[in-house]
């Protein structure tokens, strides 16, 4: 059972556009979302948060919007830069307890000059 | 930069053979964590440990085991390997207010023949 899923495994968008990443979570038990941005032959890099006390946070380009009803989350990242093309997981985890991450299968976001 | 180093970075090795991956910080952190990075998997927890001696069990343990005797080291051993074990695993460990935020080490390539 995928509790955390990131249904487009691939994503192209022009540079200087708006890229929007998207995901969806089924455990209503959740409370707290990442995005994680990866490179090639490296470890993941943690990009940005947010609690479900909050429907948006914002740092620089990266933007989450969470929106717990539809039980769906989206990064926003403004203007897309050439530097950006990555692999690019939410992740999802319970405040409460041990902070266990689940991960959804990644999006290849691709930026194109 | 988390101070998290993982040796080896990479390592091939024949079916049936013990293998031992090791995660190591620099910076005290309490919680530790090991996952496994496969296609259309995104990354799935194997075990993760809250202290010395005190580990847990994750998603996907079946066929792996851990240990944690020093705060600054945390072990992965495959009692006999498959090549179904063949992956990238990933070390991380737990920071921010909250500890929900998790940093991840470089990774180690196994591939198991």
């Amino acid at each position: 059972d995928q509790q955390v899923k990131q249904n487009s495994p691939s994503l192209s968008v022009q540079e200087g556009r708006i890229s929007i990443l998207n995901c969806d979570y089924t455990n209503s038990m959740f409370d707290y979302f990442l995005w994680y941005k990866k490179y090639p032959a490296e470890g993941p890099t943690f990009l940005i948060s947010i609690s479900s006390i909050k429907d948006k946070n914002e740092d620089g380009r990266f933007t989450v919007f969470l929106n717990k009803s539809a039980k769906h989350l989206s990064l926003h990242i403004v203007p897309s830069q050439p530097g950006d093309s990555a692999v690019y997981f939410c992740a999802a985890s319970a405040i409460q307890g041990a902070q266990k991450l689940v991960f959804g299968q990644g999006t290849r976001l691709t930026i194109n000059p | 930069d988390a101070g998290i180093t993982q040796s080896p970075r990479h390592k091939v090795t024949e079916t049936g053979t013990p293998v031992t991956l090791r995660c190591h910080q620099t910076e005290n952190h309490r919680y530790m964590y090991w996952y496994r990075q496969d296609p259309g998997h995104g990354l799935r927890l194997i075990h993760y440990s809250y202290g010395v001696k005190d580990t847990d069990k994750g998603e996907v343990s079946d066929g792996y085991s851990v240990s944690r005797s020093k705060t600054e080291d945390f072990l992965l051993t495959l009692e006999s390997a498959t090549s179904s074990q063949t992956s990238v695993y990933f070390c991380a460990i737990s920071a921010g207010p909250l500890y929900n935020e998790q940093f991840f080490g470089p990774g180690t390539r196994l591939t198991v023949l």
